[in-house]
């Protein structure tokens, strides 16, 4: 079955850049999405179709797709920006979820 | 603004059958696919399956023979019935709307949490 590979954790200094991997194969080849999912609540979408932003969903989040690899980078981070990163992409007819990225403001 | 809202028990008995709704409002459920995903406490995200308005689905493999998701257009609401639950069964459960057939899920329900306990 497809997976989705993703670091356990990021730590990032405030208004410093993070960035967020998602590993998969030929994941170039798929649409990825991001989403942001704080403590208690539910998963916010972010990134859709590799680098679109939805309404609403700050600049300084963006998104890469190419090769095996999905990134989602956050430019000049703040502390609002603490939460759970989840990748996300479809294989066949099903959803493949990454394990999720911790980031942490420091 | 589709707003999404799950209902149901929050405590079911193993081996019984988990029963969930999601009340669409602000929007048509019709011409959409609608999906329910769960996350366990402190885990990732599953996704149990979609449906499309015109009553089509498609289910994680791995739940297959457990699920059902039905649709009912006039309510503007969907169904999830998990049957045979037990321990591993307990989780969040969120209700979502899907952008495309294959696409981002981009309005979710607040979700319902669900444990399986006798």
């Amino acid at each position: 079955s497809y997976e989705l590979t993703q670091p356990p954790s990021v730590a990032v200094s405030p208004g410093q850049t993070a960035s967020i991997t998602c590993s998969g194969d030929k994941l170039a080849d798929k649409y990825a999405c991001w989403y942001q999912q704080k403590p208690g609540q539910s998963p916010v979408l972010i990134i859709y179709q590799d680098n679109k932003r939805p309404s609403g969903i700050p600049e300084r989040f963006s998104g890469s797709n190419s090769g095996n690899t999905a990134t989602l980078t956050i430019s000049g981070t703040q502390a609002m920006d603490e939460a759970d990163y989840y990748c996300q992409a479809w294989d066949t007819s099903t959803v493949v979820f990454g394990g999720g990225t911790r980031v942490t403001v420091l | 603004q589709v707003q999404l809202q799950e209902s149901g028990p929050g405590l079911v008995k193993p081996s019984e059958t988990l029963s969930l709704t999601c009340t669409v409002s602000g929007g048509s459920i019709s011409s959409y696919y609608w999906s329910w995903i769960r996350q366990p406490a402190g885990k990732g995200l599953e996704l149990i399956g979609r449906i499309y308005s015109s009553g089509s689905t498609d289910y994680n493999p791995s739940l297959k023979s457990r699920v059902t998701m039905s649709i009912d257009t006039s309510k503007n609401q969907f169904s999830l019935n998990l049957t045979s639950v037990t321990a591993a069964d307990t989780a969040v459960y969120y209700c979502a709307k899907l952008r495309g057939a294959v696409d981002a899920f981009d309005v979710w329900g607040q979700g319902t949490m669900v444990s399986v306990s006798s």
